[in-house]
């Protein structure tokens, strides 16, 4: 089945330090990058979404110049924490979106996530 | 707006009890329905869906069905498990969108041996 792997898994970081999660979908080609944001004990956040090729459509609230998010190939998206602060330790999640050709379905799947820790 | 209400946590069973928790929605037409799975440390997993009213998604002895009357897509299972310990999340996809989910804020169950 379609699988995307995150990496990292955890990342502890200084403030004011960037950091750099990807997200590959392994056995499928995602036209559609989804990143999403969850707090302890909260919900998933959407942040952004990204199509291959073209700049991410970043949700209300959500600071472009602190999130770059980079879809530069159908395999491969990438979310840079740009000069983290503590507030910005979270748990991202990437998800990828895909049209299946067999049954017509557009499926998404999600990777294991990556917990940011700042100090 | 599109939106997905569920039942707050924790809710707490002992092993081979009766599940339900509750989930409505607003949108408008005719959204797909998702219940996730989040176990602990780990990403989300598709539980079951439901794309048109009445369908009925259902998957390791969870089932849930599409309430258009009610808008609601309440999750059940007859026997829960310690293993079924974990975060669920109900979910929704607009008509206008293929991919995009709104999620609801989550139920943590706690199944006791």
């Amino acid at each position: 089945g379609a699988v995307v792997s995150q990496h990292p898994s955890w990342v502890i970081c200084k403030s004011g330090t960037s950091v750099k999660i990807e997200c590959r979908s392994l056995d499928f080609q995602a036209t559609t990058m989804f990143w999403y944001r969850q707090f302890p004990k909260q919900s998933l956040m959407l942040m952004a979404t990204s199509n291959e090729g073209s700049k991410a459509t970043y949700e209300q609230g959500v600071e472009k110049d602190k999130f770059l998010i980079n879809h530069a190939s159908l395999t491969l998206s990438t979310l840079t924490v740009t000069s983290a602060h503590p507030e910005d330790s979270s748990f991202y999640i990437c998800s990828g979106g895909f049209r299946d050709r067999s049954s017509g379905a557009n499926v998404l799947t999600f990777g294991a996530g990556s917990r940011l820790t700042v100090l | 707006g599109n939106s997905v209400t569920q039942m707050e946590g924790p809710v707490t069973l002992s092993e081979e009890a009766f599940l339900t928790i509750n989930c409505t929605y607003t949108a408008t037409g005719y959204p797909s329905l998702f219940w996730y799975v989040q176990y602990p440390g780990e990403g989300l997993q598709l539980l079951l869906k439901a794309t048109k009213a009445d369908d009925k998604g259902s998957n390791k002895g969870f089932e849930a069905t599409y309430r258009k009357e009610t808008t609601s897509f309440h999750l059940e299972k007859g026997s829960v498990q310690v293993s079924d310990s974990a975060v669920y999340f109900c979910a929704l996809t607009p008509m206008d969108s293929s991919y995009k989910l709104i999620f609801g804020s989550g139920t943590r169950l706690l199944v006791r041996p």
